[in-house]
């Protein structure tokens, strides 16, 4: 079955540290692939998404996502981690056929170290 | 223009009783889908409509079920709630249906507790 693994459950920065969180996923073809964030007790955020093209995605609050095939990764960066971008942080793939649907990893919560 | 809304925030509901939310989606999207969020199983797909047509469920029991009307805004119903209902139910919108190119805008949700 389709899936995405988000590997890590939390993740501590300092901020102005540099971020990195990953994300793989299981399907034979290339899915549509989205990094979305929450804040506590709010809704989803899209951050960024890819769906061809140039593999890497610049997103908004300065995030940026790499797709690498041969790796099946769709991994989300950050050159300098701010105090406000601690909150949960999904990947999502959307996998095709007639029965599409949005697969959410398990989730990344990010913590800022001040 | 104004985003997707959810509407009540918040609700408590006795185990038994049935709950009805509310997603109005943004304006011109015809797509809607339903979340279940709890911190045990994650973000789970309930269901998606598209021109009121149900396109695609997820793996819950009948109790849960959805409906949309002609102007996109969608409904989601429980019936006999069980504890193990309670999450925060996420609602997403979309220009077309999940797959086609599109992507999901999600509601700040509903946060159902069951007592």
């Amino acid at each position: 079955a389709q899936s995405v693994t988000q590997p890590d459950i939390h993740i501590t920065v300092s901020e102005g540290a540099s971020l990195e969180l990953r994300c793989n996923y299981s399907y034979g073809a290339t899915p549509y692939l989205f990094w979305y964030v929450q804040s506590p007790g709010q809704g989803l955020q899209l951050l960024l998404k890819y769906f061809s093209g140039d593999t890497l995605v610049q997103g908004i609050k300065g995030f940026e996502a790499e797709f690498k095939r041969s790796q099946s990764s769709f991994n989300l960066r950050k050159p300098s981690v701010h105090w406000s971008d601690a909150a949960e942080y999904f990947c999502a793939v959307v996998v095709g056929g007639a029965t599409n649907k949005l697969i959410f990893g398990t989730g990344t919560l990010l913590a800022v170290q001040p | 223009k104004a985003g997707v809304t959810q509407t009540p925030r918040y609700l408590i509901k006795t185990r038994g009783q049935q709950v009805t939310l509310s997603c109005s989606p943004i304006s011109g999207h015809r797509s809607v889908s339903w979340y279940q969020q709890t911190p045990g199983q994650g973000l789970q797909f309930l269901f998606e409509y598209f021109s009121e047509t149900q396109r695609n469920k997820g793996n819950f029991p009948g109790r849960f079920s959805g409906r949309q009307f002609s102007n996109s805004r969608s409904e989601m119903n429980v019936s006999t709630l069980e504890l193990g209902d309670s999450a925060l139910y996420l609602c997403a919108s979309s220009l077309g249906p999940t797959g086609l190119n599109t992507e999901a805008f999600f509601g700040q949700g509903t946060r159902l507790t069951v007592v």
